[in-house]
Parts: C-alpha cells; structure tokens; sequence
C-alpha cells in the first residue's frame, strides 16, 4: 500500500531535549516536505526537499533541521525544542517536485503530535 | 504575493443540503488550485484540482469545485451533504519558485459540520 509513514503519532517532552520525527515514503518519489499545523494559521511549510542531499528552507524554519540522505526517508530534527514548537506535524511527498509536469498532488503521513513542556 | 483565503473558519449545513465552502486566491500568472480534506486524527487527502480546462471540477465523494477567474475563487460544493462529510477542509494554491520548484500555499481551513 502506498504510504506516508511518520513516528512517533504523539509525543511529549521537555524543552531542550532533542528530538527526531521519522517520515518514510514508499512510492519512490522524490519530493517531499515537513509542515506544521496550528489552530487559526492551516498548514505552514518547515523544510522541503526535491531529492536525496538537496533541501530547502520553507516559510517557518527555524529551531528545525532536516536530512535527506535516502529517498524514501526525510526526518524532521528538533535539536533543542522549545514549547512554541508544540505543534501538530505533518510530512507530505510528491513524484516530482519541479515544472509544469508536476500538478502538485501531495500524498500526507498521519501526522505527529508534538508537545513541548 | 501567492496566497488562498478561506473566509470561513466554520461551515454548519443539514445533511440532505447543498454544502459550499469558500476560497479565494492571489497569484500571478495561471493557478494551480486544490481542495485537501482532513478527517480526524488523520492525514490531509487530496479531494480535486483545478489545472486548467473546464471551470467545473469533479473530485472524490461527489465533491467538486467551481474556478471563477474574475472573482478569483475556487469554492468548493456538493450537491447533497452527508453527515460523514464532516470534517476540515483545506484550498491550497501552487506557484512555481524561482529555482523551479513547487510550492503549495494552503488556506487556514474550514471546518465543515454536517447535522442529522
């Protein structure tokens, strides 16, 4: 079944304590990108990636680090989380992530649920 | 600058009743417009999109979407809500960045309720 995979669904910790989000794609797609959701702002893009070694920043990138050092994976690394990063997270992935050839259809994992003390 | 406004941060309708759920956008050049829902405890699944063609877009479970380009929306409707309809609802819009990449910028959602 093709899939979005994202670990761990829910979390809490406490501040400064790093932390890594896993998101795995099986479709072999070469996009993919980190957002976070919160309440009255939808869905803001934290990093994305257009394939393996290639990143960029998204609108909201600070106190994130991201890698990609294989295709299907893409983790989001929160090196010392602070609680205005108490978020509702989401990886998404797409097949291609350049040109008019891409209609932009993202595939989204189930979402990680972050909270902050 | 790209952006998509969804005016409405709650839509409640009777199931039976006709649902529409707003969005306009700004972008320069063509859009590329879509329509995501989101259940709960869920992910985000693409509904429809407008690339271009036809004004009226058909999606999943009886969804569609009408592009009107002076008005620039892209509303989403069904003709007959159900009660399992329930759920937010997210237009996003897609530009090209200058290296050539995608980007998709996403309303703040509606939430959609649907009565007995």
């Amino acid at each position: 079944e093709a899939q979005v995979t994202q670990n761990p669904r829910y979390l809490i910790t406490v501040t400064g304590k790093k932390l890594t989000v896993t998101c795995s794609q099986n479709m072999n797609h070469e996009y993919m990108s980190w957002y976070r959701q919160d309440p009255g702002l939808g869905l803001r893009q934290i990093y994305y990636s257009m394939n393996v070694e290639v990143t960029d920043k998204g609108d909201v990138p600070e106190g994130y680090k991201v890698s990609r050092k294989e295709k299907r994976n893409f983790p989001l690394i929160l090196e010392s989380p602070s609680p205005n990063q108490t978020s509702l997270y989401f990886c998404a992935s797409s097949l291609y992530g350049t040109g008019q050839t891409n209609t932009g259809e993202l595939f989204f994992g189930e979402g990680s649920r972050l909270t902050v003390l | 600058a790209q952006s998509v406004a969804q005016p409405e941060d709650q839509v409640n309708v009777a199931e039976g009743n006709p649902l529409t759920v707003k969005c306009t956008y700004s972008v320069s050049g063509n859009p590329y417009l879509f329509w995501y829902v989101q259940y709960p405890n869920r992910g985000l699944q693409f509904l429809l999109k407008y690339i271009t063609g036809d004004n009226l877009v058909k999606g999943s479970y009886g969804f569609e979407a009408e592009f009107n380009k002076s008005q620039t929306s892209f509303h989403l409707k069904k003709p007959s809500a159900l009660v399992s309809d329930s759920a937010l609802y997210f237009c996003a819009v897609r530009f090209l960045r200058n290296t050539g990449f995608q980007k998709l910028v996403f309303g703040t959602g509606t939430r959609l309720l649907v009565s007995p």
